[in-house]
């Protein structure tokens, strides 16, 4: 069956300090990949999805940027954080249209 | 622009209830439509996926309805239960399959 991994579960980090979420996928191949941010008291935002390895499409321009060095590897990442990168962030996967999301990083920019 | 609406936005009621969650979405040219569920600092679980071609799917005590051409989806849950307590997220999937956006979700809350 299909497993999605997402780390660290929660994260505490400086302003102006980088920052490496990782989120990996087992049992498929190919799958289209996604990293969302969900602010207290806003919807899910999509921050960026892809469709295959290196191939990242940006939804939003912000502070972050993504990256997928390997088929079920995706990263988000920034050189310098900000207060408002504060947030919960979560990772999806989908293969032949279904969605399915990881557990969240809950990442506080102090 | 595809926007997604999700009324109400917060919902309370007596365990043993029958409710229904609304859905609606600005732009008809979907792929599908998938309900979610997600529980306080947790992930998105899914509940139900409706192709673009499709009227309704049903798993258990849920229920989920598309009209897709007035852009409208209605997730119904028979016999509420405590356990139901969540917040309740409704997204389409674009046409091309990239893009997954979401309703601000309704918050449910079933009172034992």
């Amino acid at each position: 069956s299909q497993t999605i991994h997402q780390w660290p579960a929660t994260l505490v980090q400086p302003v102006g300090s980088p920052l490496s979420l990782e989120c990996t996928v087992e049992g498929t191949s190919n799958p289209n990949l996604y990293w969302y941010r969900q602010a207290a008291g806003r919807g899910l935002q999509l921050l960026f999805y892809s469709v295959g390895i290196g191939q990242i499409s940006s939804e939003v321009p912000q502070n972050l940027s993504a990256s997928r060095p390997q088929d079920r590897q995706f990263i988000l990442s920034s050189k310098k954080l900000l207060l408002s990168d504060s947030g919960f962030y979560l990772c999806a996967w989908s293969v032949a249209s279904e969605a399915f999301f990881g557990q969240g990083t809950r990442l506080t920019v102090v | 622009k595809q926007e997604v609406t999700q009324i109400p936005a917060a919902l309370s009621v007596p365990e043993g209830e029958n409710l229904v969650l609304n859905c609606s979405f600005t732009d008809s040219a979907i792929y599908n439509l998938q309900w979610f569920r997600q529980d306080p600092g947790k992930g998105l679980t899914s509940l139900l996926l409706i192709q673009s071609s499709q009227r309704e799917q049903t798993s258990g005590r849920l229920n989920a309805s598309l009209d897709k051409s007035s852009g409208r989806s209605t997730l119904y849950i028979a016999a509420s239960q405590p356990g139901d307590s969540a917040t309740y997220l409704c997204a389409v999937l674009n046409q091309a399959g990239t893009a997954l956006i979401f309703g601000k979700g309704t918050t449910l809350s079933v009172s034992s």
